[in-house]
């Protein structure tokens, strides 16, 4: 697609459920990552793929969270047993891959998905 | 270790002023690169610039321009004649080579009609 595309846009829950986020990333950026924003803060590392692998897994806050990517696109961050201090908004950007920097590392952002865990 | 901070946590002005957005970045690498992103309040990161760190050329943009100052460790925004449509988060960000990308706090410039 043009850009980078996540979904659902916003997520409510109740505490304790899973949840899933998807992130779809530029068509042919090999690199792709998670982040969370909590209200008003900056932005917070989660988890960063290389194709289909994930080297730097440093950000995840528990082992509640995981994530996969699939086929070197798609990626899919899920929450099991939600809390509220969970609630958030989560961004998926990507990038054309690891050159170390520069043009290829530019990352492109997705909308986001507002999570509220109640 | 790699730091990004941003000393103004908010900044309000009046449309038409020109408002500075301060970056500075620690790094023990030669080779890095440095960014900006501005979060409107739709809340997608929109990406403003790259810069190198073995460039230290300013650049300007329509009414934006940065300055790169390797002997500060600084990477200024300013936005000439703000306007109300560039109220918004502004992230500065510092990738070393091979590394993750590390987000300045951010700043929150709102300009006011």
């Amino acid at each position: 697609g043009a850009g980078v595309s996540q979904s659902p846009s916003n997520k409510v829950t109740e505490k304790g459920k899973d949840v899933e986020l998807r992130c779809d990333p530029i068509s042919g950026h090999t690199a792709l990552y998670w982040y969370r924003q909590s209200l008003g803060q900056g932005l917070e590392f989660l988890i960063y793929f290389q194709g289909n692998s994930a080297p730097d897994k440093s950000g995840l806050p528990s082992d509640r969270f995981s994530a996969e990517r699939t086929g070197g696109s798609v990626s899919t961050l899920t929450i099991q047993r939600t809390q509220q201090e969970d609630s958030a908004v989560y961004l998926c950007a990507s990038s054309w891959g690891p050159s170390g920097g520069g043009i290829t590392d530019t990352q492109y952002f997705g909308p986001g998905t507002r999570l509220t865990v109640l | 270790a790699q730091k990004v901070t941003q000393a103004q946590t908010e900044i309000s002005v009046v449309e038409k002023e020109d408002v500075t957005l301060d970056c500075v970045y620690e790094t023990r690498d030669t080779t890095y690169y440095l960014f900006w992103y501005k979060q409107p309040p739709s809340g997608e990161l929109v990406f403003l610039i790259r810069r190198n760190s073995f460039d230290e050329q300013n650049e300007i943009s329509g009414r934006y321009s940065w300055n790169f100052q390797k002997s500060t460790s600084s990477f200024n925004f300013t936005i000439t004649a703000s306007q109300v449509v560039d109220s918004a988060v502004y992230f500065c960000a510092l990738k070393n080579y091979g590394q993750n990308f590390v987000f300045g706090p951010g700043t929150r410039l709102s300009v006011l009609p």
